[in-house]
């Protein structure tokens, strides 16, 4: 059963960089055309794509926060990094990371729990 | 890119079914087959209960199923249980490569 677990630091300071990491277990993430998408939810609010990464490294990012946000892969370790620079009180959200199974599917079959992460001074 | 309409709650009663409807473009809804329906209960990660419109994934009962005409695509879930009771969000493909989803619609069992 493939797994993911978003974690990083919960507090950030605004204008500061925030970093994330997902770590996926229970699957191979090279057997496959997968790749993992960052969304987050803002308290009260809906769902945001932030962007994916293809195990190629093949990025795609919502055009509304593409200046700011990097996604990266290290297969070796089966983690995908979030960092998302210049942060305002806005970008506070729980983040959540998910696999889709790539190729022409753009669904999320397996999800993470969900990071809380909070900028404030 | 906008994010897909969703009605902000709907209800029902236990046996009953609902329809939470997504409204989209033709920029995504409308152009792509890609529409995807997630259920969060909180403190958990949304999970997956139809994707490409109407395809059910393995384990998802099949009280839960999709459509889709012109831009809008609706989420049906017949015979509604207290468990149903959760938020529920749309995502679409849409042009640009990119994906969009619904603001959330919660669904009370009465």
């Amino acid at each position: 059963q493939v797994q993911l677990q978003e974690s990083g630091p919960g507090l950030v300071k605004p204008s500061q960089t925030l970093s994330l990491t997902c770590t996926v277990s229970g699957g191979s993430i090279t057997s496959g055309p997968y790749y993992v998408t960052w969304i987050r939810q803002p308290a009260g609010k809906g769902l945001e794509y932030i962007g994916r990464i293809y195990t190629t490294g093949s990025t795609n990012y919502n055009p509304s926060l593409k200046s700011r946000v990097t996604i990266s892969v290290d297969t070796s370790k089966k983690q995908f990094s979030l960092r998302l620079t210049s942060v305002t009180a806005a970008d506070t959200a729980v983040y959540f990371c998910a696999r889709a199974p790539g190729g022409f599917h753009y669904y999320f079959d397996y999800w993470g729990q969900g990071k809380l992460v909070t900028v404030s001074s | 890119q906008s994010a897909l309409t969703q009605p902000a709650s709907v209800s029902g009663s236990p046996g009953q079914s609902i329809t939470i409807s997504c409204s989209g473009t033709s920029n995504d809804v409308g152009s792509f087959n890609l529409v995807s329906w997630y259920q969060h209960h909180p403190d958990k990660g949304p999970k997956l209960i139809i994707f490409e419109v109407s395809e059910r994934p393995s384990g998802v009962s099949s009280r839960f199923s999709g459509s889709k005409s012109g831009n809008t695509a609706s989420l049906t879930i017949s015979g509604l249980q207290a468990e149903d009771e959760a938020d529920y969000y749309c995502c679409s493909y849409a042009v640009g490569s990119t994906l969009v989803f619904g603001g959330g619609t919660k669904l009370t069992v009465l």
